[in-house]
């Protein structure tokens, strides 16, 4: 059965600090691998990453992909308390459909 | 460019109740999902839609759960009799084409069964 596990599911930070959020996935005929931001309302699409080892930057957040041992990474430097949110990692496997895990809960606190 | 609308934003019924959401997907984007999502989880899917026809309803609980997309643009998904555990959000995604896009999400309806 296909499957995404994120890690942590909980974080507290303080405003400046860097985090890295994790997930795992295990699909059948991977394609790609997708991280959104969902704070009080629908998901809003942060990355898409196809090929191993090529990190997406976009500001503070950056995200990268390994193939091999089925992970990806987000990092965000520079912590905002806007960055506070739930950060959903999902894996679209052959059947196309996403497989999404259970979400990392970012609080930022001032 | 609009986003994907979705009504109502908010429902409460009570158990064995129906209630019924509507979807209308980005303009020009042929593929459609329904997604559950249950408080504490990560959306599930529920149905996928290529135009109008079906791609994927193996998640979706036939028994009580029907949707259907008949002029290949909105959509309406449709619970009858309602459980407590169908409590949720439920998201509409839309995408141009099927493989490789990245799915737009709508506001979503938010679900309670007393």
């Amino acid at each position: 059965e296909d499957k995404v596990v994120q890690s942590p599911l909980s974080l507290v930070v303080h405003e400046g600090d860097t985090v890295t959020l994790n997930c795992s996935y295990e699909v059948t005929n991977f394609r790609s691998l997708l991280w959104y931001k969902q704070e009080k309302k629908a998901p809003t699409f942060l990355f898409m990453l196809t090929s191993s080892g090529i990190e997406k930057k976009s500001g503070r957040l950056s995200s990268i992909l390994d193939k091999k041992e089925l992970f990806s990474i987000l990092n965000i430097t520079a912590t905002q308390t806007g960055d506070s949110a739930v950060y959903l990692c999902a894996a679209q496997g052959g059947s196309e459909k996403l497989v999404f895990g259970k979400g990392t809960k970012l609080t930022v606190n001032p | 460019e609009a986003g994907v609308a979705q009504s109502p934003r908010y429902k409460i019924i009570e158990k064995r109740q129906s209630v019924a959401f509507w979807c209308n997907p980005i303009s020009g984007h042929a593929t459609l999902y329904w997604y559950q999502q249950i408080l504490g989880q990560g959306p599930k899917l529920l149905i996928q839609f290529q135009n109008n026809g079906v791609v994927d309803d193996s998640q979706l609980p036939k028994d009580r759960f029907s949707a259907e997309r008949l002029k290949g643009v909105d959509s309406t998904l449709k619970i009858q009799p309602a459980k407590l555990e169908d409590s949720a959000v439920y998201l509409c995604a839309s995408t141009l084409r099927r493989t490789g896009e990245t799915q737009y999400f709508g506001p979503g309806t938010r679900l309670l069964v007393l």
